[in-house]
């Protein structure tokens, strides 16, 4: 069974003090790896998609990683409107639009 | 910047009761998505539509749900008969070709 799992479940960081989240994932065959941002009571805004091992992205402090089992997501000197719940999610192969498979996600807090 | 607007923001209904919520997907995407998540726990794809028909659906998705893009431009996710455990929030999704999925910004719905 195709499955996410991220770490830690929550986060809490003081502003500019780095870190990374993880995302696990099992899936026999990966479309696609994606990056969400949620805030309460929002929808999911997207950030990244990679797609094979050794591929990075970059946007403003934060920066994906993926390797063939797992994705990094880098926060570097991070502030207080970086707080939110970030997913992760996997696609597997399929037609296109095949279902995401999310992660709980890992809630960071971030203060000044 | 185009973006998934849902309709209504907050639903309360009686259980037992249909309700329909909506969604207006970006144009020019192709592919549209219902996906839910129950307070505290992951999003869970519910269903995926493409070419006027669903193209992939969860174990979730039972004959209690059914979907519809009844005009071209919106995209509707009915629940027949309401049960205490659908109270979740409901989200949209449309996705071009090759391309991320945006997630609008969702329907809380409420079964008391």
């Amino acid at each position: 069974e195709d499955q996410v799992t991220q770490s830690p479940e929550a986060l809490r960081l003081q502003e500019g003090e780095s870190s990374s989240l993880n995302c696990s994932y099992t899936v026999s065959g990966l479309r696609g790896l994606f990056w969400y941002r949620q805030d309460p009571g929002k929808g999911p805004e997207f950030l990244f998609t990679l797609y094979s091992a050794g591929e990075e992205k970059e946007k403003e402090r934060l920066k994906a990683t993926l390797t063939k089992k797992e994705s990094f997501l880098h926060i570097t000197a991070p502030k207080p409107e970086d707080s939110a719940t970030y997913l992760c999610a996997v696609q597997a192969p399929g037609q296109a639009g095949t279902a995401l498979i999310f992660g709980k996600g890992t809630t960071l807090s971030v203060s000044s | 910047e185009p973006e998934v607007t849902q309709t209504p923001s907050h639903q309360v209904t009686q259980m037992g009761q249909e309700v329909i919520l909506r969604c207006v997907p970006i144009s020019n995407h192709l592919y549209f998505y219902w996906y839910r998540q129950i307070l505290g726990q992951k999003v869970e794809f519910l269903v995926s539509f493409y070419n006027n028909e669903i193209s992939e659906k969860s174990e979730i998705f039972d004959d209690q749900f059914s979907v519809e893009r009844p005009d071209g431009s919106n995209f509707t996710l009915k629940i027949r008969s309401t049960k205490l455990e659908d109270s979740a929030m409901y989200f949209c999704a449309s996705q071009p070709v090759r391309r991320e999925a945006f997630f609008g910004q969702g329907t809380r719905l409420t079964v008391v």
